[in-house]
């Protein structure tokens, strides 16, 4: 069966520090793989895309993430993070873009100053 | 150019009431998907549409409907609701297959 997991429900990073938010996926063929991020209150925002070719995708807001076939996973990463990041990050996968998506349960990113 | 738009943006509804959700896509995306998000959980599937047909069914009960009208809007139906149907549930529009989904800002339903 299709999953997303996100291994992290929580977590806290220091303005101005790195960050990798951690997403592993379960799936028969090659995955059409998205972040999202989700503001309290708010619908969902896309964050960056892998469809195929270069497994290193640069996303809006400074965001990239890295697909790793042999291990199943496309972590976000941010060099250095600003508070307003501080969101629902969201990592998807779907058999198509454009078709049903599955979500993984999230990580929710705190900043502390 | 507008993002999608749902609406309402909040509802509260007696159980067993029933509801109607509406959302319009981003012009020129004639795909719509519907998504159930409990709190603290991500977004599931519950349907998509593409050309006014039904493309996908997520694992919901037949008391939740959809359809997709000649301008590609959509709406949700819930019949028969229950406590449990208490959510946020995000409109979601496409160009088609090959293309990546955008998001509106969803609907607030409370059932009590």
């Amino acid at each position: 069966a299709q999953s997303v997991t996100q291994p992290d429900i929580h977590i806290t990073v220091s303005e101005g520090a790195s960050l990798e938010l951690r997403c592993n996926y379960s799936y028969g063929a090659t995955p059409y793989l998205f972040w999202y991020v989700q503001s309290p209150g708010q619908g969902l925002q896309l964050l960056l895309k892998y469809f195929s070719g270069d497994t290193l995708v640069q996303g809006i807001k400074g965001f990239e993430a890295e697909f790793k076939r042999s291990q199943s996973s496309f972590n976000l990463r941010k060099p250095s993070v600003h508070w307003s990041d501080a969101a629902e990050y969201f990592c998807a996968v779907g058999a198509q873009a454009g078709t049903a998506l599955i979500f993984g349960k999230g990580t929710t990113l705190s900043v502390s100053s | 150019d507008a993002g999608v738009t749902q609406s309402p943006t909040h509802l509260i509804k007696t159980r067993g009431q029933h509801v109607t959700l509406r959302c319009s896509p981003i012009s020129g995306h004639k795909s719509v998907s519907w998504y159930q998000q409990v709190l603290g959980q991500g977004p599931q599937f519950i349907f998509q549409y593409y050309e006014k047909e039904e493309r996908g069914r997520g694992n919901f009960p037949d008391r939740f409907s959809a359809r997709q009208f000649p301008n590609y809007s959509s709406e949700l139906n819930v019949n028969a609701l229950l406590l449990g149907d208490s959510a946020l549930y995000l409109c979601a529009s496409s160009s088609g297959t090959g293309h990546e989904q955008y998001f509106g800002p969803g609907t607030r339903l409370t059932v009590t």
